[in-house]
């Protein structure tokens, strides 16, 4: 089974820090994902990534960048976090048009 | 651009019992819908990839039906358990070279009672 893991479950950073989220994918997808999830709302893209040291913004990058120095890890970066990024983070991977496959999720809040 | 809504926004069902909900979305520009099962404390898990109008997939005690001309998915769900608790998400793919954008509803939330 492919197994997407995300470093951390839960979070909690100041305002103004740097966070990093990882995600690493074991089964050497091409694309991987990361999206946040707010109540009320569906699953909104920020960044995705093709390829490796390839990134693509999607639905709501402001405010993050990613990093993909290799096809298994696909890093979320919140350069300075701020309290409208408190949320919860879910990163995937997939192969073509096949279905995704989620990590666990990081529940981030800023205080 | 691909809107998708999902009804109801959430759905308390008797264990036993059988229920359905719906995906809709724009019948034009669509090429693939998803359905996924999220769990609380749990990863998002596919249940379904459908493409053609009138597809009719079945996994267990859940079925998922696609109506592309009108616009609609329907998930069933057969006597209800406890563990089909969770919250139900369906995403469009808008077309045939996109990849990489899913289009996500905003799931319908389902809870079981015993």
């Amino acid at each position: 089974d492919v197994k997407v893991t995300q470093s951390s479950r839960y979070l909690v950073k100041r305002t103004g820090e740097k966070v990093f989220l990882e995600c690493v994918q074991d089964m050497d997808h091409e694309n991987m994902f990361w999206y946040r999830q707010d109540p009320g709302l569906g699953l909104r893209l920020i960044y995705f990534s093709y390829d490796v040291k390839m990134k693509e913004k999607g639905d709501i990058p402001e405010g993050y960048s990613v990093s993909r120095e290799k096809k298994e890890r696909f890093s979320l970066i919140l350069e300075s976090a701020s309290t409208n990024q408190t949320s919860m983070y879910l990163c995937a991977s997939s192969n073509g048009g096949s279905p995704l496959h989620f990590g666990n999720g990081t529940r981030l809040t800023v205080t | 651009i691909l809107n998708v809504e999902q009804s109801p926004q959430s759905l308390h069902v008797q264990e036993g019992d059988s229920t359905n909900f719906t995906c809709s979305f724009p019948s034009s520009n669509f090429y693939a819908l998803h359905w996924y099962r999220w769990e609380t404390a749990k990863s998002p898990e596919a249940l379904f990839v459908m493409t053609l109008n009138g597809d009719e997939k079945k996994k267990g005690r859940i079925s998922a039906t696609l109506n592309t001309k009108e616009g609609y998915s329907y998930l069933y769900i057969k006597g209800s358990q406890p563990e089909d608790s969770a919250t139900y998400l369906c995403a469009g793919r808008p077309s045939w070279d996109s990849n990489y954008q899913l289009i996500w509803g905003a799931g319908t939330k389902l809870i079981i009672k015993p």
